[in-house]
């Protein structure tokens, strides 16, 4: 079965610092990589994807994330995070379960509070 | 812009209740879901649904159930409403992709809590 492992589950920082945040997932075949972000009183919103290609992709608000197929990760980075960015930070996997359908399966999340 | 609507924010029921959480979204997208969020565990999937009278079990089906009658809607279903049962209910939906790459659109969640 499919599952997904965020090791950080509550990170501080100062603003202009630099931010990466993990996410191992195991399956042995194909999968495509989200990060979702939910910012206080709203609903999760995707912030990037992977699915193919380049395994360095760009999202929105200058994120970015790799995938490192050797490692089993698709970890999140931001070189200057801003107050704004305060929020809670999922990592997603979709995959094919036994049956053939898709499955969406999510980490634990990352709390990410940025001070001012 | 996708629309996911979940018919109610809030929600206070009784133990042992039947309890209806209703899911609308107005993309014609194949797939639902329905997943439950909470602190330290994530979102956790209950049921998913990829056509209409289809469903699938997810992570945590135990104490659940669903209905797809209609592409657009996607219930789920507390037979006999538990104290551990209160939590954020969040439904998304998704178009069929044969890559799997389509994201999920997110509704803005019932939070249920159970007395």
């Amino acid at each position: 079965a499919q599952s997904v492992s965020q090791h950080n589950h509550h990170v501080i920082l100062s603003e202009a610092a630099s931010l990466e945040l993990g996410c191992n997932y195991s399956y042995g075949g194909t999968v495509n990589l989200f990060w979702y972000v939910q910012y206080p009183g709203q609903h999760l919103q995707l912030l990037l994807k992977y699915f193919s290609g380049d395994p360095l992709v760009k999202g929105i608000k200058g994120f970015e994330a790799e995938f490192i197929k050797s490692k089993f990760s698709f970890n999140l980075r931001k070189p200057s995070v801003q107050w704004s960015d305060t929020a809670e930070y999922f990592c997603a996997v979709n995959a094919r379960n036994s049956g053939g359908y898709q499955k969406v399966t999510f980490g634990t999340g990352t709390k990410l509070q940025v001070i001012p | 812009d996708v629309k996911v609507t979940q018919s109610s924010r809030y929600l206070v029921k009784r133990t042992g209740e039947k309890v209806f959480l209703e899911c609308v979204q107005d993309m014609d997208h194949e797939n639902m879901f329905w997943y439950r969020q909470d602190p330290g565990l994530g979102l956790r999937l209950i049921y998913f649904s990829y056509d209409v009278k289809m469903k699938e079990k997810g992570d945590i089906p135990e104490g659940y159930s669903v209905s797809r009658e209609k592409k657009e809607r996607f219930s789920l279903i507390l037979e006999s409403a538990s104290t551990n049962q209160t939590s954020m209910y969040l439904c998304a939906s998704t178009p069929h992709s044969a890559q799997g790459n389509s994201p999920l659109h997110f509704g803005n969640g019932t939070r249920l809590t159970v007395t």
